[in-house]
């Protein structure tokens, strides 16, 4: 298989604050890691690449001060959203790529986490 | 630059009947193409992929797609719908070698009995 995890599922904070989301690929090397965001009813918006161990690559508009993503090692990727404000509240969710190659190419996605800020 | 175009938002299908949700892309190379199910409150899972060979992918749940590369579509079908089939569909077309996914707007699939 090939399983995603995210951690917390939700979450609730005061406005101002920071909060770290983790995305973690269980059972395989993830050599790319992928945040996103969704707003309801609404399709994925990608907001950054990440690959393990050089900075991410941010979408066009996305602060990467605010978002900062972290690509630790091959199965570990964070997203902190610092001095979250309201209109950050969204669900995120994040992806890992398996492997290059030929047909390597899906993602696998993890369960999302809705963010609520208050 | 690919891109995918998902018709129709919102699919009303009833339990037994046809489910076939359309997608057509727009791609300067040949396009790897994907569907993927969203359930409520959860992240994505991917029903098939074409990238090379055989233009017919069956996929998972009894999910099948068509590769038509005349008519620059990737349609997913599945000949009858069961109940829990209700969710959300994207198409999504490969961008990029680091696999970065340009996803549809999404289509809304409700069953009825």
């Amino acid at each position: 298989g090939a399983v995603v995890s995210q951690h917390p599922s939700w979450v609730i904070c005061k406005s101002g604050t920071s909060v770290k989301i983790e995305c973690r690929s269980l059972d395989f090397q993830a050599t790319t890691m992928f945040w996103y965001r969704q707003f309801p009813k609404q399709s994925l918006m990608l907001m950054a690449t990440s690959n393990e161990g050089s900075k991410a690559t941010y979408e066009q508009g996305v602060e990467k001060d605010k978002f900062l993503i972290n690509h630790a090692s091959l199965t570990l990727s964070t997203l902190t959203v610092t001095s979250a404000h309201p209109e950050d509240s969204s669900f995120y969710i994040c992806s890992a790529r398996k492997g290059g190659g030929a047909g390597g190419y899906e993602q696998y996605f993890g369960p999302g986490t809705r963010l609520t800020v208050t | 630059a690919q891109s995918v175009t998902q018709l129709g938002s919102h699919v009303s299908v009833s339990e037994g009947a046809l489910v076939l949700l359309r997608c057509n892309y727009s791609s300067s190379v040949p396009p790897y193409l994907f569907w993927y199910v969203q359930y409520p409150n959860q992240g994505l899972q991917l029903l098939l992929k074409y990238t090379t060979g055989a233009t017919l992918v069956k996929g998972i749940n009894g999910f099948e797609a068509e590769f038509k590369k005349s008519e620059t579509s990737f349609h997913l079908t599945k000949p009858s719908a069961h109940m829990s089939d209700a969710a959300e569909y994207f198409c999504a077309v490969l961008t990029d070698s680091w696999g970065k996914l340009q996803f549809g707007a999404g289509t809304q699939v409700v069953v009825t009995p």
